[in-house]
């Protein structure tokens, strides 16, 4: 069964420094998502592309956080600089289109020292 | 935005018992969605359900979208089924809204 893909699956960074998190979607699947998931709470919409272009980022950090899907395939978010607040799990997801099933990559861990 | 309240917070259940999660939601939605998180953190779609009921092995879900509620039982349990259960609603009354989640069920099975 075909997965979504997201890279590094750990990250620790430390404060101030730049990080950046990589997903490749579903093959064929038009929508991706960027999501923030704290400990003990669900997942949070960071950033929803439908092909290259963004949809929703009205809870995008945008003075630190940026996310591109320049070819309206793989998706890169980035972080910079960041901040210890910043600790959670970065979850990417993509779906056919807007209101079809969700299917999400692994995650990376990111921890700000 | 809409309200997603998960319950109980959390079960626990001896392994083979039934179980029933609840989903309620503050307005019309057009797309509800389970998943169950496992202990690793993965996120796996269980049901895509913003209507009826929906059957997949020992697990079914019903969403009753006129009462704004969803339901999702597992049954004969296995200790595989512990982890976090969440529901995630689109409003219906917005164009382009995103999905939103519940807090989740956290659900320990025990051998």
């Amino acid at each position: 069964e075909a997965e979504v893909a997201q890279s590094p699956r750990y990250k620790i960074t430390e404060k101030s420094q730049a990080v950046a998190f990589w997903c490749d979607p579903i093959s064929g699947h038009a929508t991706l998502y960027w999501y923030r998931q704290i400990l003990g709470q669900g997942p949070e919409l960071l950033v929803q592309f439908q092909d290259e272009s963004v949809v929703d980022d009205s809870q995008l950090p945008k003075d630190r956080f940026s996310a591109e899907r320049l070819k309206g395939v793989d998706s890169t978010l980035k972080i910079q600089p960041a901040e210890l607040g910043d600790s959670a799990m970065y979850l990417c997801a993509s779906s056919l289109g807007h209101t079809t099933t969700l299917h999400f990559g692994n995650g990376t861990r990111l921890t700000v020292t | 935005g809409i309200q997603v309240e998960q319950s109980p917070p959390d079960l626990i259940l001896q392994e083979g018992a039934n179980s029933t999660l609840r989903c309620n939601f503050s307005d019309s939605v057009n797309n509800l969605q389970w998943f169950h998180q496992n202990p690793w953190g993965q996120l796996i779609n269980l049901f895509y359900i913003p209507s009826g009921t929906k059957q997949n092995g020992r697990l079914s879900a019903t969403t009753v979208a006129t009462e704004r509620y969803s339901l999702l039982y597992i049954s004969s349990s296995q200790t595989t089924d512990s982890g976090v259960y969440f529901c995630a609603v689109e409003e219906g009354s917005r164009a382009n809204s995103k999905l939103t989640f519940g807090k989740g069920i956290t659900l320990s099975v025990r051998p």
